[in-house]
C-alpha cells in the first residue's frame, strides 16, 4: 500500500459525459501528478501540482483539466469523453517539487467509455 | 529530448539471476529511476541512481554509467513474483515530469 489512494477504482459511462476522477496523497506529500495509461501503451504524464499550483503540464488535452485543493487531494476532470479515453488513470504523489524525489502510485482508476 | 531504449521481452527462470539494460538519450540528464509494474496495477519505485555506480537493494541492484548513457536493473534468485514489466525512466534536469516507455515485460519461468 503506497499511501496514495483513488477513487473510484472502475468507472464505466459513455461517450459525450463528464467524469471526475479523485486523489488523495501521501500524509506529508505537496506533489500530485495524474497519468493516463491506455492498454499496452506507457505512461503518458499529463500533468503535476505542487501545494495547489500548476507545475508541470505533459500532453493533456484540452477537455482535461485537474485542481489540488487546500487539503492537497487533486482532482482530475475528463469532459467530451471519448471511446479512445478509455485508459488506467493513476495519481501519484511525493513529498517534493522535483521529480528526483520517489514518486509513489495510487492503484489507479479505470475509465471505461462505451 | 528523449530516447530510451530496452528490450522488449525477456525470458528466464525462477531462481537464475536477470539483467536488464537500457540506453538512453535524455538533454539535461540529472538521475534514472527503475519502476516495476505488474498488468493493470500502479507502477512501484525500485531505485533512482543520480550518481555512476552500483546500488544494491537487496535482489535488486541497479547500475548507471553517466557518460556511455546506459543504466541495468539486476534481478538476482529470481521469483515467479518478479514477472512484471520493468520501466527504465531517465530524469531530465530541472524538469518534473517524467517520460515511461513501455518498459521491459519479464516473464519468469519454472
Amino acid at each position: 500500500d503506497s499511501g496514495v489512494t483513488q477513487t473510484p477504482k472502475h468507472l464505466i459511462t459513455a461517450t459525450g459525459q463528464r467524469v471526475t476522477l479523485r486523489c488523495s496523497p501521501r500524509s506529508g506529500d505537496l506533489s500530485v501528478y495524474w497519468y493516463q495509461q491506455s492498454l499496452d501503451q506507457g505512461l503518458q504524464f499529463l500533468i503535476q501540482y505542487y501545494n495547489g499550483e500548476e507545475r508541470a503540464k505533459g500532453n493533456i488535452l484540452e477537455r482535461f483539466s485537474a485542481q489540488q485543493f487546500p487539503d492537497l487531494h487533486s482532482e482530475l476532470n475528463l469532459s467530451s469523453l471519448e471511446l479512445g479515453d478509455s485508459a488506467l488513470y493513476f495519481c501519484a504523489s511525493s513529498a517534493g517539487e522535483g521529480t528526483s524525489n520517489e514518486q509513489f502510485f495510487g492503484p489507479g482508476t479505470r475509465l471505461t467509455v462505451l | 529530448g528523449q530516447n530510451i531504449d530496452q528490450p522488449t521481452e525477456m525470458t528466464a527462470t525462477e531462481g537464475a539471476i536477470v539483467q536488464i539494460n537500457c540506453t538512453y538519450q535524455t538533454s539535461g540528464f540529472n538521475g534514472l529511476f527503475w519502476y516495476q509494474q505488474h498488468a493493470g496495477e500502479a507502477p512501484t519505485f525500485l531505485s533512482y541512481n543520480v550518481l555512476d555506480g552500483l546500488e544494491e537493494k537487496g535482489r535488486f541492484s541497479s547500475f548507471l554509467s553517466r557518460s556511455k548513457g546506459y543504466s541495468y536493473l539486476l534481478l538476482k534468485e529470481l521469483q515467479m513474483k518478479d514477472s512484471a514489466s520493468y520501466l527504465c525512466v531517465p530524469r531530465k534536469g530541472g524538469g518534473n515530469k517524467l517520460t515511461f516507455g513501455t518498459g521491459t515485460q519479464l516473464k519468469v519461468e519454472l
